[in-house]
C-alpha cells in the first residue's frame, strides 16, 4: 500500500514569493497534519485538518494557511516567504483527528528560500 | 515544549541490542508514550507506543517503568540501517493533540 506522498520533493524560492506544498494521505485516512522541521530541530506542528475542517493550529503566523479537499488530500500555502521559512515540511496522515490515531509521516518537501 | 528528556547521542555495535532511554517524569495517567525515528532527511517513522504496559512489535520493544516516569526503547539486534534520530514523545490520550517533538537521541550503529 502507498504511504503518505508529498510533492514536490525539493523547492527553491526567493524571499517574498508564495509556495504551495501538496500531500496525499494513506488510503482510508481522513486527517492530515502539517509540521515544519528546521535544521537541527524536531518537527513543529503547524496545522491539522479533518473532513476539510481545521482542527488544530500551531504557533505560526497568518502567512501560513492550509486546506483539505474532498479526497482528503491537502495543501499547505506560505505567503511572503522569509529566509527563516527554509525547512523540511512534513505531512502526516491518520485515520481520524483523535490523539489515539497514530500519525504516519510522508518523506517531506525541502523548501529553500534565497 | 517537549515533556521528555533524552540523551543527545548514543552508539551501539551492530548486532547488539540498542537501549534508548527517555525520561518523562511529569507524565499524567492520560498520556501515551510514543516513539518515532527519523533517518537522515526522511520523514519520521512510527515505531511503537504504549500507555503503561510493555509493548512489542516487529520493530522494537517498549518498556515503561511502573511509575511511568521513564521508558526504554529496545531494538533487539541493531543494524546499520537503524542509525537515526529517535524521538520519545508524550501525547494526551484524549482530544486531538499534535505530536510535540524534542531534539531526540542520535543513535549511531557501528560495524
Amino acid at each position: 500500500d502507498a504511504g503518505v506522498t508529498q510533492s514536490p520533493t525539493h523547492l527553491i524560492k526567493t524571499r517574498g514569493q508564495h509556495v504551495t506544498l501538496r500531500c496525499s494521505p494513506i488510503s482510508g485516512h481522513k486527517s492530515v497534519s502539517w509540521y515544519q522541521q528546521v535544521l537541527g530541530q524536531g518537527p513543529q506542528f503547524i496545522f491539522q485538518y479533518y473532513e476539510k475542517e481545521e482542527r488544530g493550529r500551531g504557533n505560526f503566523p497568518d502567512r501560513f494557511s492550509a486546506r483539505q479537499f474532498p479526497n482528503y488530500s491537502s495543501e499547505l500555502n506560505v505567503n511572503a516567504l522569509l529566509l527563516g521559512d527554509s525547512a523540511l515540511y512534513l505531512c502526516a496522515s491518520s485515520l481520524g483527528p483523535s490523539s489515539t490515531d497514530t500519525q504516519y509521516f510522508g518523506p517531506g518537501t525541502r523548501l529553500t528560500v534565497l | 515544549d517537549a515533556k521528555t528528556t533524552q540523551p543527545t547521542s548514543m552508539d551501539c555495535a551492530e548486532g547488539r541490542a540498542a537501549n534508548l532511554p527517555c525520561n518523562h517524569s511529569t507524565i499524567s495517567g492520560n498520556e501515551y508514550v510514543y516513539w518515532y525515528r527519523q533517518i537522515h532527511s526522511q520523514g519520521p517513522q512510527y515505531i511503537i507506543h504504549g500507555l503503561k504496559n510493555n509493548e512489542t512489535n516487529e520493530m522494537a520493544s517498549l518498556i515503561i517503568t511502573e511509575d511511568r516516569k521513564s521508558s526504554t526503547l529496545i531494538l533487539p539486534h541493531a543494524t546499520l540501517r537503524d542509525t537515526a534520530v529517535y524521538y520519545c514523545i508524550v501525547r494526551l490520550r484524549s482530544g486531538n493533540t499534535p505530536l510535540v517533538f524534542g531534539k531526540g537521541t542520535r543513535l549511531s550503529v557501528i560495524a
